[in-house]
């Protein structure tokens, strides 16, 4: 089956420092992928939606320009996370989508923690 | 708020004992997911239904669509304590890649 790594699993950093997250698919190429964040004991929010080789779409209330995306090839995003702050801090998964089935297949998630 | 509802919020139950969770959505879907995630892990894919369906089984879940209500149910027979989780459906709106998850139910499975 289609399958979606994310690396790191679990990373932590200084406030006001910035954070990589990669997205790959790895058997199957993501025309779209899709970042999600999870709070503590809370359901999982779309955050933006990439296409390979053209700008994120994001959803209302996240700001672009803290949650920077590129979706540079057909097998890889990255979620760079700039200036963290500790409210920053949360549960960030990818998930990947091969055109046209419209079906996702998810990442294993990345937690992010602040300090 | 796009999300769906899934009840109960939390589930407790003794293991041998039927569990059944319930989602409700909003828009037309093309299908619908069901998720488990162990606490503070990520997701592990439980079963896709889609929207000509009416209900899929795999092992000890079975999973029932019912679109004229929109509304899924899924059932775990048989619960063990491994099945301690929380569980989410997530839809795919009809027309777009958007997946909107539910609010997820607890699920305490006691030994």
């Amino acid at each position: 089956g289609a399958v979606v790594s994310q690396h790191p699993s679990w990373v932590i950093c200084k406030s006001g420092t910035s954070v990589k997250i990669e997205c790959r698919s790895l058997d199957f190429q993501a025309t779209t992928m899709f970042w999600y964040r999870q709070f503590p004991k809370q359901s999982l929010m779309l955050m933006a939606t990439s296409n390979e080789g053209s700008k994120a779409t994001y959803e209302q209330g996240v700001e672009k320009d803290k949650f920077l995306i590129n979706h540079a090839s057909l097998t890889l995003s990255t979620l760079t996370v700039t200036s963290a702050h500790p409210e920053d801090s949360s549960f960030y998964i990818c998930s990947a989508s091969d055109r046209p089935s419209y079906e996702q297949y998810f990442g294993p998630g990345t937690r992010l923690t602040v300090t | 708020s796009q999300q769906g509802e899934e009840d109960p919020q939390a589930l407790s139950i003794q293991e041998g004992e039927n569990a059944t969770m319930n989602c409700s959505y909003k828009t037309s879907i093309n299908n619908l997911q069901w998720y488990r995630q162990n606490s503070g892990r990520g997701l592990v894919h439980l079963i896709l239904i889609r929207s000509n369906e009416r209900e899929k089984h795999s092992g000890r879940l079975r999973v029932t669509l019912d679109t004229s209500k929109k509304s899924s149910s899924l059932l775990i027979t048989a619960s063990r304590a491994a099945d301690t989780a929380s569980y989410f459906c997530a839809t795919l709106t009809s027309g777009t890649y958007k997946y909107i998850f539910g609010t997820g139910t607890r699920l305490k499975v006691l030994a």
